[in-house]
């Protein structure tokens, strides 16, 4: 199975200011169709996951474009350009090229200092 | 619009039995695999099953191997899932996932569309 490893995983901000988190995976994400399955979720408290980012890097209708998704193979980032309060939340990334199982990294949590 | 409603959970003994639905509408269910993820309160997110759209494969994550068992309904856009031999750490949020829908090689990319989750209890 393909581990997820996300650092860090407490993440206090400052309003205004950027933050970034990335997330590693044990093996290349590179599928065979020359796509790289890597997700981005954000998960407020009290609510179900909501996916940011499909494909790296490609943003989900409505998400605001302070975040962003960069990477290759097994290295990976989400960063958010200037944090906005209601981007507090827990930040998972998932891998889809390798499946079953479809596997997550443990999760950051996003607090406003 | 999309919407997945989950229903089913409850509390439940261990080697107990209790089976899930989740009622799909906004789109053309039996053109999409379907997922199944869960997360222990306050705990991360964890695959559990996926269903090929016509129901015939399916995946399931190691620790519900021949204890879980999913299965759809196309006609009512209904999926499901019967647990059983139920655990204390099967505890947790179950939550309904849309899939992908692949025409070629032009895919509608998965897990956009989740429910809101229904919460199992396994407790002595």
């Amino acid at each position: 199975d393909v581990v997820m490893t996300q650092s860090p995983l407490s993440l206090p901000v400052t309003l205004g200011q950027p933050a970034s988190i990335s997330c590693r995976s044990s093996q290349s994400l590179v599928h065979s169709d020359g796509n790289t399955y890597l997700n981005w979720f954000h998960q407020r408290p009290g609510q179900s996951p909501r996916r940011l980012i499909y494909k790296v890097s490609n943003r989900d209708s409505g998400v605001p474009d302070r975040f962003s998704g960069s990477g290759s193979g097994t290295v990976f980032t989400l960063k958010i350009s200037r944090v906005e309060a209601e981007d507090v939340g827990v930040y998972y990334c998932m891998q889809g090229t390798h499946w079953p199982p479809w596997t997550f990294g443990q999760g950051t949590k996003v607090e406003i200092k | 619009q999309v919407q997945l409603v989950e229903s089913g959970g409850g509390v439940v003994q261990p080697g107990g039995s209790l089976r899930l639905s989740c009622a799909a509408s906004g789109f053309t269910f039996s053109n999409y695999g379907m997922h199944w993820f869960r997360q222990a309160p306050g705990k991360g997110l964890e695959w559990v099953a996926f269903l090929w759209y016509d129901g015939n494969n399916q995946n399931y994550t190691d620790s519900v191997k021949g204890r879980f068992t999913g299965s759809r309904d196309n006609s009512k856009s209904t999926l499901y899932l019967q647990m059983s031999s139920l655990r204390v750490e099967d505890t947790a949020f179950y939550y309904c996932v849309r899939g992908a829908h692949c025409i070629g090689s032009n895919c509608v990319p998965p897990f956009e569309f989740w429910g809101q989750g229904t919460l199992v209890t396994v407790s002595p």
